[in-house]
């Protein structure tokens, strides 16, 4: 089965610094992988995806990701972090039927003033 | 566009009672996903519809959980007894097709307090 993993469950950073979300995957083939953000009483929002092509994938907000065949990580990444990016991170892979997610658990993202 | 629209924001009932949550996709998407947000379990795919046909059901909890989508821009999702082990937060999403894999559109989701 396909499945990804968030190894932290809150990432704290100063406003200004460059911030990053973890991500590992496990899937057979070639990876589609996928980064969500959930603000507070909202639902989820997609951010960025990589199918094929270049390993750094731009999304929305200044996101970025990058992808790492070796390392199977899709991490997530921001130059400087705003204390607006403050939210819940999540990765995702297809799943059984092809347009369908599995969800990590969410990576708690507090950005410091 | 006005996104996808889930009713009520907020529900509280009592054990027992039945419990119907409504979801409005965005006009032209042909997928449908119903999503259970909970602090235990994160957020866990219960049903998805494409083309208003269910193509998978494998994460409804048990029986006292259904699904319909009569047509393209209705779906609802009902709990008949609801528990309290069913607090939580559902989400509708909806995708098009020529989005390709993996880009949901979600709702703001609907909060359930089963007392």
């Amino acid at each position: 089965a396909q499945s990804v993993a968030q190894p932290e469950d809150q990432v704290n950073v100063a406003e200004g610094n460059p911030l990053t979300v973890k991500c590992t995957y496990s899937v057979s083939g070639n990876p589609y992988l996928f980064w969500y953000v959930q603000y507070p009483n909202r639902g989820l929002q997609f951010l960025l995806k990589y199918i094929t092509g270049d390993n750094l994938v731009k999304g929305s907000y200044g996101f970025e990701a990058e992808f790492n065949k070796s390392q199977t990580s899709f991490h997530l990444k921001k130059p400087s972090a705003l204390v607006s990016d403050s939210a819940l991170y999540f990765c995702a892979v297809p799943g059984a039927g092809s347009y369908q997610l599995t969800f990590g658990k969410g990576t708690k993202l507090s950005v410091i003033p | 566009d006005a996104g996808v629209i889930q009713s009520p924001r907020h529900e509280v009932t009592e054990m027992g009672q039945e419990v119907t949550l409504r979801c409005k996709p965005i006009s032209g998407h042909d997928y449908l996903f119903w999503y259970r947000q909970t602090m235990m379990r994160g957020l866990e795919l219960l049903i998805y519809f494409n083309n208003n046909v269910p193509i998978d059901d494998s994460g409804m909890p048990e029986d006292r959980f259904s699904a319909k989508m009569p047509n393209a821009s209705f779906s609802t999702l009902k709990i008949q007894p609801s528990e309290p082990r069913d607090s939580a937060v559902y989400f509708c999403a909806s995708s098009p097709t020529r989005a390709g894999t993996g880009e949901q559109y979600f709702g703001p989701g609907t909060r359930l307090t089963v007392t």
